[in-house]
């Protein structure tokens, strides 16, 4: 399994709608996640962090963590045509593996007008 | 305030020959990692350093190395480069080491010919 894998893409969605990207993750990355935007040629930006079990909101992004089921969730509300994007899923194993932030493959999201 | 700054932007090399890649961090940060980004995929870690002493390896080999500055800033050297090389190198930086979340610079795009 690898430590952290995306569902597979792309996915798209209608400009308003709900849109779902998932992440599952192995045993050696469990202790804080991160939610990354990149846009197409650009860098990864930094859009939501969680730590704990249960959801987090902020605006019309929601991230969820299930720590039992080794899940971890971004929801997009009201999605824009400007939220198309690579969205990467990354999460930290902490401990000697410090500051190593481990990527999923990452999902297009692509959202249409 | 600035963001995390990366030079060159582009870099064209030949096989054999040897790069420096650098980055300033946010101001205030004290952390920076190096990831490579290969087209289609999540980054990849390659170091962390904290206060100028290396916190972190990835699974790359010796021909990478890096260093970090009393000013926080550090370089990426590659030496003897392959064309698998070719990648867009990243540079993130934390307050610290460990949970923090990490934001990105613009990356420098290195292509080895």
């Amino acid at each position: 399994q690898k430590e952290v894998e995306q569902n597979s893409g792309p996915l798209s969605v209608p400009e308003g709608a709900i849109a779902s990207l998932n992440c599952t993750y192995s045993d050696r990355v469990s202790q804080s996640f991160f939610w990354y935007r990149q846009y197409s040629g650009k860098s990864p930006e930094l859009i939501m962090s969680i730590y704990s079990n249960g959801d987090k909101e902020d605006g019309r992004f929601t991230a969820q963590l299930n720590k039992a089921s080794q899940y971890v969730s971004l929801l997009i509300r009201d999605s824009q045509p400007s939220d198309s994007a690579t969205y990467l899923c990354a999460g930290n194993a902490g401990g000697t593996s410090y500051g190593k932030l481990t990527f999923g493959q990452g999902t297009i999201l692509t959202v249409h007008p | 305030d600035a963001g995390v700054t990366q030079s060159p932007t582009h870099l064209i090399k030949t096989r054999g020959q040897q790069v420096t890649l650098r980055c300033s961090p946010i101001s205030g940060h004290k952390s920076v990692s190096w990831y490579q980004q290969v087209l289609g995929q999540g980054p990849q870690f390659i170091f962390q350093y904290y206060e100028k002493e290396e916190r972190g390896r990835g699974n790359f080999p010796d021909r990478f190395s890096a260093r970090q500055f009393p000013n926080y800033s550090s370089e990426l050297n590659v030496n003897a480069l392959l064309l698998g090389d070719s990648a867009l190198y990243l540079c993130a930086s934390s307050l610290g080491p460990g949970n923090q979340p990490q934001h990105f610079g613009d990356g420098t795009r290195l292509s080895i010919l």
